[in-house]
């Protein structure tokens, strides 16, 4: 069966210190692979999203970027936080090819920038 | 553009209430729709979904019906339990290509005793 894994579970980082989040998902292959953040209060907003190794397409302009070394990993970076970047990180994954099954959720990381 | 609107929360009930939440959408062609709940702490989970205009996506006593001449997807349970209390997410995938998915702003129900 397939897992998508999310880690860490809550973070709490200075203003204009790196981040890194990193996502992996398994049993299966050729993912679509998602970054959505969710800010208090607020629904989700789609961050990035990719097709394959290496190609990543960004939804909003923003302090942060996302890469895909690998098929099953998605990692969402800054080099330098801001106080606005706080927010409920979830990434998730769907099956490619025509879209009826929606998507698989990690568990997400809670990010606090202080 | 393609768009979800949800009614606004919180929605406190009491249990065994009725619970309606609206949702209405605008797409281009014929999109896909879901609901997806998000209980404290957690990520997301599917709760239902529906592909094609009349369908009804059901799933723990919670229904949905894709309404295409209202571009309506409201989701209802007839009895609700404290347990249902979450965050209830409506979504939408016009592209079917790859499947972005377009949230609302999600609807905080919380259910008492």
């Amino acid at each position: 069966s397939q897992t998508i894994h999310q880690w860490p579970a809550t973070l709490v980082q200075p203003v204009g210190s790196p981040l890194s989040l990193e996502c992996t998902v398994e049993g299966t292959s050729n993912p679509n692979l998602y970054w959505y953040r969710q800010a208090a209060g607020r629904g989700l907003q789609l961050l990035f999203y990719s097709v394959g190794i290496g190609q990543i397409s960004s939804e909003v302009p923003q302090n942060l970027s996302a890469s895909r070394p690998q098929d099953r990993q998605f990692i969402l970076s800054s080099k330098k936080l801001l106080l606005s970047d706080s927010g409920f990180y979830l990434c998730a994954w769907s099956l490619t090819g025509p879209f009826v099954g929606g998507y698989t959720f990690g568990s997400g990381t809670r990010l606090t920038v202080v | 553009g393609n768009s979800v609107t949800q009614m606004e929360g919180p929605v406190t009930l009491s249990e065994e209430a009725f619970l309606t939440i609206n949702c209405t959408y605008t797409a281009t062609g014929y999109p896909s729709l879901f609901w997806y709940v998000q209980y404290p702490g957690e990520g997301l989970q599917l709760l239902l979904k529906a592909t094609k205009a009349d369908d009804k996506g059901s799933n723990k006593g919670f229904e949905a019906t894709y309404r295409k001449e209202t571009t309506s997807f409201h989701l209802e349970k007839g009895s609700v339990q404290v347990s249902d209390s979450a965050v209830y997410f409506c979504a939408l995938s016009a592209d079917l290509s790859g499947g972005k998915l377009i949230f609302g702003q999600g609807t905080e129900l919380s259910v008492k005793p």
